[in-house]
């Protein structure tokens, strides 16, 4: 069953606008992944969130964790069309047998 | 490349028949997850194994199953398929429990 719901489900920007995403999710986490998937290619790990991190940078992402709220959010900035891709953010429960739970993605495309 | 292989990349079979998709993890990772991702959906986990035993079960048809070998490559077998098999199969592996994982390239079946 799928615990994270990410959000909006499409965003469309110009390139260099920032882009936002959210993730939602139901029970107790021990860390939260992002990935991002070119069309039809493999996943790509991006960034990995322990439950007491709050944010988390890795070049133009910035990642933040809001444990209370059981929500993550994606902050793509400055972005370019390099950066259409869908991305899906993934936990990891805190009392799982170590599977990802995924969500549906969120398809992002950026108009140059 | 995320150093996770499988092969092979395409297959075209009929309804009815079985096919193997092979994945070969990362040099040292000895978790592997097998996920199916039909078009434009999100990710559903089927199974993983860890150093050669199964660990989780997600939402994976009796008509599959998997195996983990000593060397710690995994294949997936899917058998009696149907059109509705058709799909993308990725393979992934992590280093540890909790960790990112890092995706093959997929293999995309096609069942006419």
């Amino acid at each position: 069953s799928q615990q994270g719901e990410e959000d909006p489900q499409a965003l469309s920007i110009q390139e260099g606008e920032n882009a936002t995403m959210n993730c939602s999710y139901k029970t107790s986490i021990n860390n939260l992944q992002w990935y991002r998937q070119n069309s039809g290619r493999g996943l790509v790990h991006l960034i990995l969130i322990r439950s007491n991190e709050r944010e988390k940078h890795s070049g133009r992402l910035r990642v933040t964790l809001d444990t209370s709220k059981k929500s993550s959010s994606l902050l793509i900035t400055a972005s370019r069309a390099a950066d259409t891709a869908s991305y899906f953010c993934a936990t990891v429960p805190m009392d799982s047998n170590y599977q990802l739970i995924w969500g549906a993605g969120t398809k992002l495309i950026i108009k140059p | 490349d995320s150093g996770v292989t499988q092969t092979p990349k395409h297959l075209i079979t009929a309804t009815g028949q079985r096919v193997t998709l092979r994945c070969s993890p990362r040099s040292g990772d000895l978790s592997v997850y097998w996920y199916q991702q039909s078009l434009d959906q999100g990710l559903q986990f089927l199974i993983q194994y860890y150093n050669g035993e199964e660990r989780a079960k997600g939402n994976i048809l009796e008509r599959f199953s998997a195996q983990q070998f000593p060397d710690l490559h995994s294949e997936l077998n899917l058998s009696s398929l149907e059109l509705g098999d058709s799909a993308l199969y990725f393979c992934a592996s992590s280093p540890a429990y909790r960790s990112g994982q890092f995706f093959g390239p997929g293999t995309r079946l096609t069942v006419l």
